[in-house]
């Protein structure tokens, strides 16, 4: 089984649905984040979080909110989906600071479209 | 502001040929750097760090890199590329607590 899972791995739906993006570890890391990827754009940083009480913005936070309900899962959610957040989603771990010594641990991605 | 930049949206090089691949960075300290790549339907992988040292990084899969401050460049390397290497490659900058990446370069090879 993979160290960091999301579910679900693709997804379409409507402009204007709430959109629940899931992600589970099993590495024991303290710090998830949530990534967009985008064509021409590399990834971009959307929330990340360094234990279950502490959720900061990122980058590209407008739009999305985020849930630390353990140590081990860091959902991602789009209260109203529009059509620019059509994009693949990672998850990603570390355990150490990121500037420094870290290393991300990604998810396999989760493909959204909204029409 | 830190940035990278990747000036090759697109490399394609033939198999058993040498490959470089650019990055150019901007950081005010002394840079923490990353190249990652992604396979075809898969999450990023680290290939190799940078953080002090000796300037020329070994990473995975045989690819080396080399830190050059004076031109504010880390350069992927590698001396005969395999057919499975052909993926899309990031270069990034660690600062803080933060990891900022280029937009990517797309490696395609021909056999």
């Amino acid at each position: 089984d993979a160290d960091v899972t999301q579910t679900p791995r693709n997804r379409i739906t409507k402009t204007g649905k709430r959109i629940m993006l899931e992600c589970s570890q099993t590495k024991g890391h303290d710090r998830m984040y949530w990534y967009r990827q985008d064509p021409g754009l590399g990834l971009r940083l959307i929330y990340y979080s360094f234990d279950v009480k502490d959720i900061n913005k990122g980058e590209i936070s407008d739009g999305y909110s985020v849930s630390r309900q353990a140590q081990a899962k860091f959902s991602l959610s789009l209260e109203s989906a529009i059509p620019n957040q059509t994009a693949l989603y990672f998850c990603a771990t570390s355990d150490l600071n990121l500037g420094n010594t870290g290393e991300l641990f990604f998810g396999e991605g989760s493909r959204l479209t909204v029409l | 502001a830190q940035s990278v930049t990747q000036p090759d949206i697109h490399i394609t090089v033939s198999e058993g040929a040498s490959l470089e691949l650019r990055c150019n960075y901007s950081y005010g300290a002394t840079p923490y750097l990353f190249w990652y790549v992604q396979s075809p339907g898969q999450g990023l992988q680290l290939l190799l760090k940078y953080f002090s040292g000796d300037t020329l990084v070994q990473g995975i899969k045989g690819f080396e890199a080399e830190f050059k401050r004076s031109q504010s460049s880390f350069n992927l390397r590698k001396p005969s590329v395999h057919w499975s290497d052909a993926a899309e490659y990031f270069c990034a900058v660690g600062y803080g607590n933060k990891l900022v990446f280029g937009a990517g370069t797309i490696l395609r090879v021909k056999s």
